[in-house]
């Protein structure tokens, strides 16, 4: 079975700084990995996703992320955040071939003025 | 595509009553799944269904909960009866191979 960690729970960055959010999944199989982003009162979106091919994966509002099978990791970075990038965000793993998603404990990303 | 519908946005009711959440999945998904968030625990997949058939309810709470699809275009989520600690944000999520599309979410307080 899958697993995913999001070892911090929130992250203060001030505003036009980069930011680095990290995930690290574990998986016997290949693997589809995910970013999804949550607003206050609202679902979840999709912020990029790794499937096959190339590992940096460039998604919207500006957002990248790495693939990294030999560290089993997917960092998610962008290199200069605003304000209304103030959300949760949430890594998530699926096993190749299995629809089923396993989701992080999310990371919350605050933007100082 | 109008992408996800969940209905109601807000359910209020009384411990002991039955509660139905609604979802219709966007057109041409074959998938559907039902998760529950909360702080203590996060985001719960609850079950999810390919091609109307359920595949996974291993993480269904318990008999008072039930779910089905009858159809491609909706799916019924069922807590009876309910209990405050079934509070939570449930949101239904469709897909067609890889990426969910998630709906608003039904915040559901039970007292």
């Amino acid at each position: 079975a899958q697993s995913v960690t999001q070892l911090d729970s929130q992250v203060p960055v001030f505003e036009e700084a980069p930011v680095e959010l990290r995930c690290n999944y574990s998986s016997s199989v290949s693997v589809y990995l995910f970013w999804y982003v949550q607003y206050p009162n609202q679902g979840l979106q999709l912020l990029l996703k790794y499937l096959s091919g190339s590992t940096l994966v460039k998604g919207i509002n500006g957002f990248e992320a790495e693939f990294n099978k030999s560290q089993t990791s997917f960092h998610l970075r962008k290199p200069s955040v605003h304000i209304s990038d103030t959300a949760e965000y949430f890594c998530a793993v699926s096993d190749f071939g299995n629809e089923k998603l396993t989701f992080g404990t999310g990371t919350r990303l605050t933007i100082i003025p | 595509d109008a992408g996800v519908i969940q209905s109601p946005r807000h359910e209020v009711t009384e411990m002991g009553q039955e509660v139905t959440l609604r979802c219709k999945p966007i057109s041409g998904h074959n998938s559907l799944f039902w998760y529950r968030q909360t702080m203590m625990r996060g985001l719960e997949l609850l079950i999810y269904f390919n091609n109307n058939v359920p595949i996974d309810d291993s993480g269904m709470p318990e008999d008072r909960f039930s779910a089905k699809m009858p159809n491609a275009s909706f799916s019924t989520l069922k807590i009876q009866p309910s209990e405050p600690r079934d509070s939570a944000v449930y949101f239904c999520a469709s897909s067609l191979q890889g990426g969910y599309t998630f709906g608003s979410g039904t915040r559901l307080t039970v007292v």
